[in-house]
């Protein structure tokens, strides 16, 4: 079974300029989740779609975050304009249910270099 | 605020010995509690899971133990070996009907061979 893909895997990029990533989940997974990994510390969750809907969003710095899944599988997160403070792993995440008590899978995440 | 925290950043053990990370939690209200292990490079990987009606649960290697007295959760990982040596996160869930996982900070886990 495929595991969920991320890209591009490194990304360096100057702050006020605009970056995004792609996700592609585990097939089937109806849902997905996008963390932000500040280095040294746990993953904190930034939005949570069940199929192309939003559960959760609420830690989502949405004057320069956003975030789609069109079409219910694969995802975008987009930043723009980037701060120095953005710096970090985005890792995708999918399971198979939206209660949360499913496991989780991670994808290796996206490194984000502002300068 | 509520938080999930570990009390050790750095564990390191010898091959062939039993660690156990340590993590303690704030939130009385959690009833779900997950433990990941992520190597350098990699996105988190699932350990072990345990629901607040349980205080013990055991998988291949490993244990967590929950103490909802003391808001205390611990993983206990039989015969160390090298390959274990990762950063250790311990997430909880479920508090107020909430299914927001919620990670430490992590414990680093050395393996000496």
């Amino acid at each position: 079974e495929a595991g969920v893909a991320q890209s591009p895997r490194y990304k360096i990029i100057e702050k006020r300029q605009s970056v995004a990533f792609w996700c592609n989940p585990i097939s089937g997974h109806a849902t997905l989740y996008w963390y932000q990994q500040i280095l040294g510390q746990g993953p904190k969750l930034l939005i949570q779609f069940q199929n192309n809907g939003v559960v959760d969003d609420s830690q989502l710095p949405k004057d320069r975050f956003s975030a789609e899944r069109l079409k219910g599988v694969d995802s975008t997160l987009k930043i723009q304009p980037a701060k120095l403070e953005d710096s970090a792993v985005y890792l995708c995440a999918s399971s198979s249910s939206s209660w949360g008590t499913n496991e989780q899978f991670f994808g290796p995440g996206t490194r984000l270099t502002v300068l | 605020g509520e938080s999930v925290g570990l009390h050790l950043p750095t564990l390191s053990v010898q091959e062939g010995d039993n660690s156990i990370i340590n993590c303690a939690y704030s939130n009385s209200a959690s009833d779900y509690f997950i433990w990941y292990k992520q190597e350098s490079g990699k996105g988190p990987q699932f350990i072990i899971d345990i629901r607040s009606n349980m205080d013990k649960r055991q998988g291949q290697r490993v244990t967590v133990l929950l103490n909802k007295t003391v808001k205390h959760l611990s993983l206990q990982i039989a015969a160390t070996q090298p390959g274990d040596s990762a950063v250790y996160f311990c997430a909880e869930q479920g508090s107020g009907g909430s299914y927001i996982p919620t990670f430490g900070r992590g414990t680093s886990l050395i393996v000496h061979p």
